[in-house]
């Protein structure tokens, strides 16, 4: 069974203070790898996709990369409006409906200033 | 665009009461799709649609109903509402192997 995975639950930072965010996965063949930010009350809103091991993609203070067996999403001197949610989906090719999104349950991130 | 749209933000329900939740899109996507968010559960797949007219059941489908009638919409219908089904409802659109994009949320609250 497609399994998704992220680590830590919950994560504490000072502002600057640099960190990774963790998703692993158990998938039968990786179509893409998704991550996603929500903030409390909101829907989750697009960050990066990731198709192939060893691809990598920047926005702002955020990196994210792929592995064969998990993603990372490193976060550069992070800012307090940095706080979020962080979801992790991946999209399997054998999902039976050929295109769901199977998420993890997200890291809670708090930046403090 | 308006990107995907979700309508109420927020209701209240009693328990046996039915109701419709309504999405709707202005991107032309193929595919929509409904899921629930719990605490600790993080977002499940309820039912989603990869066309007009075409259907299926996702990984939480009991209680639910959909109907795809045109590309923009797709509302999720509770027939008989349980407190089990308290929630927030997302729905989300995309084109095939693409990003999905998400509405604003449902929050609902069934007594």
């Amino acid at each position: 069974e497609d399994q998704v995975t992220q680590s830590p639950e919950a994560l504490r930072l000072q502002e600057g203070e640099s960190s990774s965010l963790n998703c692993s996965y158990t998938v039968s063949g990786l179509r893409g790898l998704f991550w996603y930010r929500q903030d409390p009350g909101k829907g989750p809103e697009f960050l990066f996709t990731l198709y192939s091991a060893g691809e990598e993609k920047e926005k702002e203070r955020l990196k994210a990369t792929l592995t064969k067996k998990e993603s990372f999403l490193h976060i550069t001197a992070p800012k307090p409006e940095d706080s979020a949610t962080y979801l992790c989906a991946v999209l399997a090719a054998n999902s039976n409906s050929g295109y769901a999104l199977n998420f993890g349950k997200g890291t809670s991130l708090l930046v403090t200033p | 665009n308006a990107g995907v749209t979700q309508t109420p933000k927020f209701q209240v329900l009693k328990t046996g009461q039915s109701m419709t939740l309504q999405c709707a899109q202005d991107m032309n996507h193929e595919y929509m799709s409904w899921y629930r968010q719990d605490p600790g559960m993080g977002l499940r797949l309820i039912h989603y649609s990869v066309g007009a007219g075409i259907t299926d059941q996702g990984e939480v489908p009991n209680g639910y109903n959909v109907s795809r009638s045109t590309t923009e919409d797709f509302p999720l219908r509770l027939l008989s509402a349980a407190p089990s089904q308290t929630s927030v409802y997302f729905c989300a659109s995309n084109r095939p192997t693409e990003t999905q994009y998400f509405g604003p949320g449902t929050r609902l609250l069934v007594l």
